[in-house]
């Protein structure tokens, strides 16, 4: 069966860096979303992506984060200085074939700021 | 403002039936009430959804009462695996990039 791919599982960064993190959605998709989920809290919405640009944002998704499908597999989230608060799971997913409304989620990236 | 109200933890012994609840009591004629589950800190795993009708799949039933103000999750035979947060998310399904709201869910827990 088809799934979502997140590389990596966990990622380790200091506070201030730049971090990409990677996703593979399910490849007759075509919308693509992030999520995040801080330790013991909700998960949240980030960005909906469709078309090569952004659907729908939350509040969240501030100017230090950006997304891009760089190629036709690969769907990515750039954080580019991160911040202490940043620290959480990372979920990618996709949707949007014809006859489906439902969102495949990713295993998630553990992002560790430092 | 929250959609849905669900039971903050149930526990149901392994090979019973677990019903989940789940009130949505100003849902609207055209929102879909959909399940999820994350087992652990995976990701959320889509399990089932419905409008009206009552739905089952491999995994679960969802039985939706005639006035569509609330809902249940049946997984027919627990098991161990089953132990997992569980999501009941009440949206409209006209945009593909709409996003899906989760709230706190039901902690379920089965038992051996």
């Amino acid at each position: 069966e088809p799934e979502v791919t997140q590389t990596p599982s966990h990622q380790v960064t200091q506070m201030g860096q730049e971090v990409i993190l990677r996703c593979v959605p399910i490849s007759n998709h075509l919308y693509f979303y992030w999520y995040r989920q801080i330790l013991g809290q909700k998960v949240e919405f980030l960005v909906s992506f469709y078309n090569n640009e952004i659907s729908e944002k939350s509040e969240i998704f501030d100017d230090q984060f950006s997304v891009e499908r760089p190629d036709g597999s690969n769907f990515t989230l750039k954080i580019r200085s991160t911040k202490l608060e940043d620290s959480a799971m990372y979920f990618c997913a996709s949707s949007g074939n014809r006859d489906s409304y439902e969102q495949y989620f990713g295993p998630g990236t553990r992002l560790t700021v430092t | 403002d929250a959609k849905t109200t669900q039971p903050t933890s149930m526990d149901c012994a392994e090979g019973r039936a677990a019903n989940l609840p789940c009130n949505h009591s100003t849902i609207s004629g055209n929102e879909y009430v959909y399940w999820y589950r994350q087992i652990h800190s995976q990701g959320p795993q889509y399990i089932i959804h419905g409008l009206k009708n009552n739905e089952t799949n491999e995994m679960a039933s969802l039985i939706i009462t005639e006035d569509r103000k609330s809902s249940t999750l049946i997984l027919p035979h627990a098991t161990l695996r089953d132990t997992a947060v569980y999501y009941c998310i009440v949206r409209v399904d006209d945009n593909y990039g709409q996003n899906f709201v989760f709230g706190p869910g039901t902690r379920l827990s089965v038992l051996p």
